[in-house]
This record gives C-alpha cells, structure tokens and sequence, in this order.
C-alpha cells in the first residue's frame, strides 16, 4: 500500500540552528501539507502546497519557515533558525485529486520529532 | 475565527458503543472529517461527512448536522485496540488544496 515517507524520524538540533524536513509523499498526489504537533497537543495546521506553489498557510508558518518540492518526489519544510518552541512532531500528508474538496481525506506520514536545544 | 469542540477523555467498555461529539464554528465548510491517532502514531483517516445524515464504515459510523453544525462519531462493538485519540476535523473551504483543521481531540480509553 502507497505510504507518505518521512525523514529523519527524529532530529535534535540547536536553538538557531536550520533544519530540512522531508517528506516523499504518495506518487500520484497533488496536494500536500505539513502539520505539527506538540506533544499531548492537538494537530496544528502548516501549510498547503499545490502545483508548485504555497495555497494556504497558518499564521505558525511565519518568515521563519519554507516549504520546497526540489524533486518531482520530494516536499520538504525549512525552519530557518529553530527556536525552543518550534519541538514538535512535525507530520507531512498528501491527498489526491477527486474528492469532494481537496484535502477532506489527507494521508499522513509518521512524522519528525524535531527537539530544539 | 474557527474552533472545534470535543470532550477531552471518555472511557468506554470493551464491546460497548460510544459516541464522540464535536461541534464547529468555522469561517467556510466542506466537510466534516474524523481520524484517529494512537499515541506516538499518525492521524489515520476515519470518515468523511460532506452532507447530513450518517455514514456507515463497518464499526465506525459518523454522523453530520449542518444546520447545528455538530457531528459525532459512533465505534461500536469496542475493541481495546480502539483506544487511541480521536479528532474531528473540517476542511474550511473549497480552494485548490483545502486545508484540514483539527479539533482538540479526543481520548478514548477501552476497560475490558
């Protein structure tokens, strides 16, 4: 079964530092999001990235953060200098056109647990 | 703004049924989604509700009220691999790549 892919699956970096996260999602998706949680915490809205460009953002995703299809494979986030805030689970999901709306049903990957020190 | 409201614990008896409720304010609406997270897992799709009324998938059904802008989730016949958090979520608008917003979830936790 096709299966959202992320990497690494866990990350500790330091307080300013720039992290990449990456993600491959499912092949013949067109719509793909990032998420975080934190921990005990509910699942917290990114962004939405489709035909190359950002469709929607949250106000987290600030200057701070970027989102990248480098490949015709790859989606990855950017966080630009980490903060003690920014740990979390951060998880990748794709959908696939033909829904109702885009994004009702969206498959998720088993995430990155970012630690910032 | 947008908000979605569930209980945050309910506890339940395997082979019981119980329901999970969740009531929306949202700016647009698409749709009502529920997804299911064990701990230290992903959110895995559960079902979808884009019209009123019930929709049945095996043990799971979910259910939709516009015009009160709520919805539940009924698992029947619990099993204790059921325990797991659970949230509801909406997909507020109909652009090239709806975003989903996540309720707080719900923790389920199943007694044998």
């Amino acid at each position: 079964e096709p299966e959202v892919t992320q990497t690494p699956s866990h990350q500790v970096t330091q307080m300013g530092q720039e992290v990449i996260l990456r993600c491959v999602p499912i092949s013949n998706h067109l719509y793909f999001y990032w998420y975080r949680q934190i921990l005990g915490q509910k699942v917290e809205f990114l962004v939405s990235f489709y035909n190359n460009e950002i469709s929607e953002k949250s106000e987290i995703f600030d200057d701070q953060f970027s989102v990248e299809r480098p490949d015709g494979s790859n989606f990855t986030l950017k966080i630009r200098s980490t903060k003690l805030e920014d740990s979390a689970m951060y998880f990748c999901a794709s959908s696939y056109p033909g829904q109702v709306a885009p994004g009702t049903e969206a498959f998720f990957g088993q995430g990155t647990r970012l630690t910032v020190v | 703004g947008q908000s979605l409201e569930q209980p945050s614990e309910v506890t339940a008896v395997e082979g019981a049924i119980v329901q999970i409720n969740c009531t929306y304010q949202t700016s647009g609406f698409y749709g009502l989604s529920w997804y299911q997270q064990h701990d230290g897992g992903a959110p895995t799709f559960l079902s979808y509700n884009g019209l009123d009324g019930l929709e049945e998938t095996g043990r799971f059904s979910s259910f939709l009220s516009r015009s009160d802008s709520y919805g539940y989730l009924l698992l029947q016949e619990l099993q204790m691999k059921d325990s797991a958090s659970y949230f509801c979520a909406v997909s507020d608008s109909y652009s090239s790549a709806s975003k989903i917003i996540f309720g707080s979830g719900t923790r389920l936790s199943i007694r044998p």
